[in-house]
């Protein structure tokens, strides 16, 4: 059964550095996504992605955040200078035109020491 | 904009008993989508079962169901035959057409044996 893969599963990174996280969504899926959960807390929309171009981004993601598919086939998350509060599970989802579920990826645990 | 408001922020049922999660929603929109999403301690998004807003008979998944009120926006999901590895926390979520999910602030759900 297709899935989207997320790697790494988790990182570790010191304040100030940048993180690329990383997401294969399902082939011949059109739409991608980004959701961030801080611990304890809701799944909170980040970006939506479609047709090489970013169609909707939350307030969230403000200008240390960018997205990027490089290849056609992955999907990456940047952080250009993380921050403690960007500690939080993110998640990556993709979606095809006719079906509208969207199939998420197991996250990456991005832990800010 | 749509809401998601989950009320109950944990739930403590008997193995092999009944519960009902509850759900609201509030969406302007006529063509939406409804979630129920389980996440176990792993973390990992595991969609549980989704209720298309068109549809007047209500979704169902094995021991899981769901009471899609559409006048009162109301989505609850039932859980019959509780078992054990149905503890986690789980996320009512809904989306417009061709939009964003957006997630409620979650139930935690913990089965005694």
């Amino acid at each position: 059964e297709p899935e989207v893969t997320q790697t790494p599963s988790h990182q570790v990174t010191q304040m100030g550095q940048e993180v690329i996280l990383r997401c294969v969504p399902i082939s011949n899926h059109l739409y991608f996504y980004w959701y961030r959960q801080i611990l304890g807390q809701k799944v909170e929309f980040l970006v939506s992605f479609y047709n090489n171009e970013i169609s909707e981004k939350s307030e969230i993601f403000d200008d240390q955040f960018s997205v990027e598919r490089p290849d056609g086939s992955n999907f990456t998350l940047k952080i250009r200078s993380t921050k403690l509060e960007d500690s939080a599970m993110y998640f990556c989802a993709s979606r095809d035109r006719r079906n509208t579920e969207a199939f998420f990826g197991q996250g990456t645990r991005l832990t800010v020491v | 904009a749509q809401t998601v408001t989950q009320s109950q922020p944990e739930m403590s049922v008997q193995e092999a008993e009944t519960v009902t999660l509850s759900c609201t929603y509030d969406t302007s929109e006529s063509d939406y989508y409804l979630f129920w999403y389980k996440q176990p301690p792993s973390r990992q998004m595991i969609l549980v079962i989704r209720q298309e807003a068109y549809k007047q008979q209500n979704a169902t998944e094995n021991r899981f169901s769901v009471n899609f009120q559409k006048a009162a926006k109301s989505f609850s999901l039932k859980i019959s035959d509780s078992q054990l590895g149905d503890a986690a926390m789980y996320f009512c979520a809904a989306q417009n057409r061709d939009d964003k999910i957006i997630f409620g602030k979650g139930t935690r759900l913990h089965i005694l044996p």
